[in-house]
């Protein structure tokens, strides 16, 4: 069985600080994950995904993840807040070998972002 | 903008009521996704509609059906609506079928069950 942890459903940081939201899974296979955000009102945007290539992931808006198998983690980190990047963001955990009935929607992280 | 259009953008009814939540997928892109999002659920995978025909199936409830028509658009339908039901869907459309795929969400419906 698979499933996904967001550590924190809240997180605030200042503009110009770094940002780091926390995302930990469990997945029987080797798993593809996906970081989602969604800004208020809107559906939601991929921001980078890890399919067994690379373990650092870079994606959008200079955000980057890595996948550490050791610790079950994917954490997506920015060296430096910028006030458009408040909004919801969704770590999301899939097995590559099985069908959309297997994707896993974390509960989101809040981020705020302080002027 | 993500290319998915979604109608319409909100939705306000009664229980007991039916209704119907369209979805146009991207240019090309031959699948379809339907999420749930509530407040106490989160983000719940629907169905999965690829080419016309259903291809995964989530935590839907049967009171909710969908369809995918030959020009690739797709209708979710909410029967016999309850309080709970009140939510944000979504729909998303990717190229193919494989869970990796990157999906493309739409701006999404949001229904309020009176």
């Amino acid at each position: 069985a698979q499933s996904v942890t967001q550590l924190d459903s809240h997180v605030s940081v200042s503009e110009g600080t770094p940002v780091l939201l926390r995302c930990n899974y469990s997945s029987s296979y080797s798993p593809s994950l996906f970081w989602y955000v969604q800004h208020p009102n809107k559906g939601l945007q991929l921001l980078l995904k890890y399919t067994s290539a690379a373990t650092l992931v870079k994606g959008i808006n200079g955000f980057e993840a890595e996948f550490k198998k050791s610790e079950t983690s994917f954490h997506l980190t920015k060296p430096s807040a910028h006030m458009s990047d408040a909004a919801e963001y969704f770590c999301v955990v899939s097995d590559p070998y099985s069908s959309a009935s297997k994707i896993i929607f974390g509960s989101g992280t809040r981020l705020s972002i302080r002027p | 903008d993500s290319g998915v259009t979604q109608t319409p953008k909100h939705l306000i009814t009664a229980t007991g009521q039916r209704v119907t939540l369209r979805c146009s997928p991207r240019s090309g892109d031959l699948s379809v996704y339907w999420y749930q999002q509530s407040l106490d659920q989160g983000l719940q995978f629907l169905i999965q509609y690829y080419n016309g025909e259903e291809r995964a199936k989530g935590n839907i409830l049967e009171r909710f059906s969908a369809q995918q028509f030959p020009d690739l658009h797709s209708e979710l339908n909410l029967s016999s609506l309850e309080l709970g039901d009140s939510a944000l869907y979504f729909c998303a459309s990717s190229e193919g079928i494989m869970s990796t795929d990157t999906q493309y969400f739409g701006p999404g419906t949001r229904l309020t069950v009176l």
